[in-house]
């Protein structure tokens, strides 16, 4: 199991809105650290969605949006399009194992 | 631009070690640390470690110590990931990333194409 727990798959309807969760513990989120997210298009490599929480990297669009509380943190996904279709992994640092990776989440565009 | 090109896919026999390089260019490579990752066929994805491209210091995931080399060639802006032992269940395709900031724990913003690794006997 992954120390970073998120669901193993969402979907939602073009246009809806979608969250993934990312659940942790007081090792890694809950410690303060950031988190981090990663889109993973079919066949593809991953691309850096959000860091820091909640900060876009420039050429994301501001349909993705991180939050943190806690333990825990969210992706959300709104407007949702076909070419969202992907997997989604959450990223942290946890001070006894260092960095870690969710283990992953697919979102289907119905 | 940031570019990121890794060497090709390599197949191996258990026991045996892989070398994979990552050529970057476009930017100032002492300035940004490596990271390495990899995805097991179907799986996610799974940290292995970071380098300092400054200093050569280096963090490895606690699964694959004594078992990882990082290094780093500054005179070509290349950085390399040895893996030693290998058994079946390395069988992945190993990343590297440039990261987004020059901070340790900075998130990987530019990835090379991959690196299949086959370890079959």
């Amino acid at each position: 199991q992954s120390v970073l727990t998120q669901p193993p798959s969402v979907s939602g309807a073009p246009g809806q809105r979608v969250t993934i969760s990312c659940s942790g513990g007081n090792s890694n989120i809950g410690a303060g650290y950031g988190v981090h997210w990663y889109q993973q298009l079919p066949g593809t490599t991953p691309k850096l969605l959000l860091f820091g929480n909640t900060n876009r990297p420039s050429g994301v669009p501001d349909r993705f949006s991180g939050s943190k509380s806690g333990t825990s943190a969210s992706l959300d996904i709104s407007g949702l399009q076909a070419e969202d279709e992907a997997d989604y992994y959450c990223q942290s640092y946890d001070i006894n194992l260092s960095v870690v990776f969710g283990g992953g989440t697919k979102l289907t565009v119905l | 631009q940031v570019q990121v090109v890794q060497s090709g896919g390599e197949v191996k026999r258990p026991g045996a070690s892989v070398k994979v390089s990552c050529k970057t260019s476009g930017y100032t490579f002492t300035t940004y640390g490596i990271t390495w990752v990899r995805q097991a066929p179907g799986q996610g994805l799974e940290w292995l470690g970071w380098i300092s491209t400054n200093n050569g210091h280096t963090k490895y995931a606690p699964e694959i110590q004594g078992r990882v080399t990082m290094t780093t060639d500054t005179s070509t802006s290349t950085a390399y990931l040895e893996l030693g032992s290998l058994r079946s269940d390395d069988t992945a395709v190993y990343y590297c990333a440039r990261s987004y900031g020059s901070g340790t724990l900075s998130p990987s913003a530019y990835w090379g194409q991959g690196t299949l690794v086959t370890v079959s006997s």
